[in-house]
């Protein structure tokens, strides 16, 4: 079976771009989750997504951070315009039935803004 | 909230057996406990959760005691392809973020 699948692996831009991820979740997966990880704070939770309604952004950094849903098997996270200090690993999981089921990760999209 | 405390790193022999305990004194009534194993450069990865006393798979054994304010994450025998950040995460399906919150995590150094 096809795990969450993420795509670009890695994506090298200049501040004040747009930046878009995309992530296609397990099928048959309810909940949907972008996380990005830093050395300094680690891993973080930036939004979710149940039933392909966001449930809980309060983790998005700012306006310039943008995530939807417009089915179940797709979703993107958009930054623009993109700042260095964006730069992270910016994960995508999903999970069957509830917020608190074990997710599923995708391998990640590396993000540096120069 | 159940916050975590995990211990930052820990350190141990191939074949030895590994304990890492995970405190959260705030532990409500719906919650459980998941934990997660992260390879560099990969995504976490799940390995367990239980909710009381026992819990075994093929990798792991998750120990929680009647009070369930800790659990302690077992690897039997590790190896070097052990050598991870572990995560502990509490929550229940009603908790919403709290339930994604990762935490510092244990970083598990085996030698050889």
């Amino acid at each position: 079976d096809a795990g969450v699948i993420q795509s670009p692996r890695h994506e090298v831009t200049e501040m004040g771009q747009e930046v878009t991820l995309r992530c296609k979740p397990i099928s048959g997966h309810d909940y949907l989750f972008w996380y990005r990880q830093t050395m300094m704070r680690g891993l973080e939770l930036l939004i979710y997504f149940n039933n392909n309604v966001p449930i809980d952004d309060s983790g998005m950094p700012e306006d310039r951070f943008s995530a939807k849903m417009p089915n179940a098997s797709f979703s993107t996270l958009k930054i623009q315009p993109s700042e260095p200090r964006d730069s992270a690993v910016y994960f995508c999981a999903s999970s069957p039935t509830a917020s608190n089921q074990p997710q599923h990760f995708g391998d990640g999209t590396r993000l540096s803004i120069l | 909230l159940a916050k975590t405390t995990q211990p930052i790193s820990m350190d141990s022999y191939e074949g030895q057996e590994v304990n890492i305990t995970c405190s959260h004194n705030n532990i409500a009534t719906n919650d459980y406990i998941t934990w997660y194993q992260q390879f560099p450069s990969q995504g976490p990865r799940f390995i367990i959760q239980g909710y009381k006393t026992k819990v075994t798979n093929e990798v792991a054994s998750l120990f929680i005691p009647a009070d369930r304010k800790s659990s302690t994450l077992s690897l039997p025998r590790v190896s070097l392809s052990d050598t991870a950040v572990y995560y502990c995460l509490v929550g229940g399906s009603d908790t919403g973020r709290r339930a994604l919150t990762f935490g510092s995590g244990t970083r598990l150094q085996v030698q050889p």
